[in-house]
């Protein structure tokens, strides 16, 4: 049973414009919410990352909303660039103890010039 | 953040053989852990590395397909035996950030695995 479910599953949005991509957890337990950048060939790259004790963390373009009770978290990119075409992943760790991330489904970004 | 490599970058194998992927850190890291990307699809817990003791396996995952060895702080292998080409998939490691946050988690380049 997937924990993390993210949306959308792909995103096409032009230069300067914003891109939003959204998750939703089920596990209240859940303390850390962290964004991973990939591109094609490489391994994951941290992005940002947020803890439930606040509701927004921004930095440079990339901003996390966060919304405890309706157990959601979204990532913003402002100014969308080209070079910001890539995979995007959602995760959470703290569930029980566990350090372990579980992933959401990726969402495949690509901004137009 | 930690710096991460793994060999080999990427293998093509032939059904039934093994292949081991060795993940190296430049610092020393309590936690490691190997992940499973299918391709075109997310990541997937595979086990929980942690020196000293027995790796952790996930549901779906057994030993005896995927035996870890995590023989100090900055080194772990995973193996990928008997192999099929459902195996084929990027083979990543992660650790804890030795400083600071516990709970991030840098990873490696990723083992691109092709089995024939």
């Amino acid at each position: 049973q997937q924990q993390v479910k993210q949306s959308p599953q792909s995103l096409i949005v032009q230069k300067g414009g914003i891109s939003i991509i959204n998750c939703a957890y089920e596990n209240t337990a859940f303390d850390y919410f962290p964004w991973y950048q990939q591109f094609p060939g490489k391994g994951p790259a941290l992005l940002i990352a947020i803890r439930p004790d606040v509701s927004e963390k921004k930095e440079g373009r990339f901003t996390i909303s966060f919304n405890k009770s309706a157990k959601q978290f979204s990532l913003h990119i402002m100014d969308s660039q080209p070079g910001d075409s890539a995979t995007y992943f959602c995760a959470a760790s703290g569930a029980t103890g566990r350090r372990a991330l579980t992933f959401g489904s990726g969402t495949r970004l690509q901004v137009q010039p | 953040s930690a710096v991460i490599s793994q060999k080999p970058s990427r293998d093509i194998c032939q059904r039934g053989t093994s292949l081991t992927i060795q993940c190296q850190v430049d610092s020393q890291v309590t936690m490691m852990f190997w992940y499973r990307q299918q391709p075109g699809q997310s990541l997937t817990l595979i086990a929980t590395a942690n020196q000293g003791s027995e790796a952790t396996y996930e549901s779906g995952f057994v030993i005896d397909k995927f035996p870890i060895s995590r023989p100090n702080l900055t080194f772990s292998t995973l193996t990928v035996s008997n192999m099929s080409p459902e195996d084929s998939s990027i083979y990543l490691c992660s650790v804890d950030q030795p400083s600071g946050s516990p709970d991030t988690q840098y990873f490696g380049p990723g083992t691109r695995l092709t089995v024939l």
